[in-house]
């Protein structure tokens, strides 16, 4: 259980579009999502945490306008990188927690999306 | 604010070592303390989770002890195998009203057949 898929596994796109990446919880229903970047040999930073149906909360230095969360469902949260930069090229990780377990709050992590933008 | 440190960074031994990882984090005020494994270009796998309430857990041949006051927790790997070798992760979860982990730089770990 507490599966945590990612889609796409990898992306490559051109400098200027924006890219989409789905994070879905694929055997519970996570009230809270978090995405995370990670640049090579880095370890992962929180960039925003999402509840379902509310605005996401995005850590300090994060742009909200280009790093676009939507937490539209319990199982479903898409991050989108608009405009996308070659200094946006990262490994993006989502997690999502539920509450009201034995161990409240645990993080289930997805495998990843690695972007590469040229 | 929160800080996590792992030592050493990076760690080469031969198979069949017992190792330890370290990390140490600055505010003694966690909920609970997780270690992680990472493999190159892969996402994390949860390898044992520590209340602050507890002082260690164990899995396999994996333990992790936690010391809450002095802000320090290790993972200790009994005889190690080739299929360790993977990067470590220590994070934190700083109090129950938030579920922000805090995550260390990791450990990258060889084991040499």
């Amino acid at each position: 259980g507490a599966v945590v898929s990612q889609h796409p596994s990898w992306v490559i796109c051109k400098s200027g579009t924006s890219v989409k990446i789905e994070c879905r919880s694929l055997d519970f229903q996570a009230t809270t999502m978090f995405w995370y970047r990670q640049f090579p040999k880095q370890s992962l930073m929180l960039m925003a945490t999402s509840n379902e149906g509310s605005k996401a909360t995005y850590e300090q230095g994060v742009e909200k306008d280009k790093f676009l969360i939507n937490h539209a469902s319990l199982t479903l949260s898409t991050l989108t990188v608009t405009s996308a930069h070659p200094e946006d090229s990262s490994f993006y990780i989502c997690s999502a927690s539920i509450a009201g377990t034995s161990t409240w709050g645990e993080q289930f992590f997805g495998p990843g999306t690695r972007l590469t933008v040229l | 604010k929160q800080e996590v440190t792992q030592i050493p960074a990076a760690l080469s031994v031969p198979e069949g070592e017992n190792l330890v990882l370290n990390c140490s984090f600055t505010d003694s005020a966690i909920y609970n303390l997780q270690w992680f494994r990472q493999d190159p270009g892969k996402g994390l796998t949860s390898l044992l989770l520590i209340q602050s309430s507890q002082r260690e857990q164990t899995s396999g041949r994996l333990n992790a002890s936690l010391d809450k006051s002095s802000g320090r927790s290790t993972l200790y790997i009994a005889a190690s195998q080739p299929g360790d070798s993977a990067t470590y992760l220590c994070a934190v979860r700083l109090t129950q009203g938030a579920q922000k982990l805090v995550f260390g730089q990791g450990t990258r770990l060889t084991i040499n057949p």
